[in-house]
């Protein structure tokens, strides 16, 4: 039984470029989280999809952040452009239900340099 | 606003020792509490869940937790710790309100197995 799915699971790229973090949430879940984890400020919640629709953004640190779920098995997060201080490692979560557990992917590894 | 404190940043026990990590959440109504593990390089996995009915809730790996209300704490405990424990330990809180859908975490407790 798959996961939560994410790619690539670990990013290098320098600052200014464009950076696409991709994830496939287990079949069947309705909602779909990005997460951000940094030493500094732990897990910060950057978005919540519902039914493919963006709930939430309120966490989305600024403009060069997008979030997109095109379909049920399908969302990426992408910045651009890219600053070190993106640097963090960012995880997909997904949960069938507003009762249910949220279940987390590996995370990608993010370095801006 | 929901918050979660892990007073302990970094915890060690020797193998076969008892253990006990802290939480202490604020939150206005009932709250659905968390506890999470993350392994190096690896995603976090559910422990274990409290939503309601019996205080003590048992997980995976032999780790078990108890809701205190009145002290507005979910500390997880395992009473013989493994070499394969050694983690990073989350507690979060979720609203059961309007907005069930946030989770709030811990800034997490790291732990250390001495052989």
């Amino acid at each position: 039984d798959a996961g939560v799915i994410q790619s690539p699971r670990h990013e290098v790229t320098e600052m200014g470029q464009e950076v696409t973090l991709r994830c496939k949430p287990i079949s069947g879940h309705n909602s779909l989280f990005w997460y951000r984890q940094t030493m500094m400020r732990g897990l910060e919640l950057l978005i919540y999809f519902n039914n493919n629709v963006p709930i939430d953004d309120s966490g989305m640190p600024e403009d060069r952040f997008s979030a997109k779920m095109p379909n049920a098995s399908f969302s990426t997060l992408k910045i651009q452009p890219s600053e070190p201080r993106d640097s963090a490692v960012y995880f997909c979560a997904s949960r069938i239900d507003a009762l249910e557990t949220q279940y987390f992917g590996p995370g990608t590894r993010l370095l801006v340099l | 606003a929901q918050s979660v404190t892990q007073p302990d940043i970094h915890i060690t026990v020797s193998e076969g020792a008892s253990l006990e990590l802290r939480c202490n959440y604020s939150y206005g109504a009932t709250p659905y509490l968390f506890w999470y593990v993350q392994s190096p390089g690896q995603g976090l996995q559910l422990l274990l869940k409290y939503f309601s009915g019996d205080t003590l809730v048992q997980g995976i790996k032999g780790f078990e937790a108890e809701f205190k209300r009145s002290q507005s704490s979910f500390n997880l405990r395992k009473p013989s710790v493994h070499w394969s424990d050694a983690a990073e330990y989350f507690c979060a809180v979720g609203s059961s309100g309007g907005s069930n859908y946030k989770l709030t975490f811990g800034k997490g407790t790291l732990l250390t197995v001495n052989p």
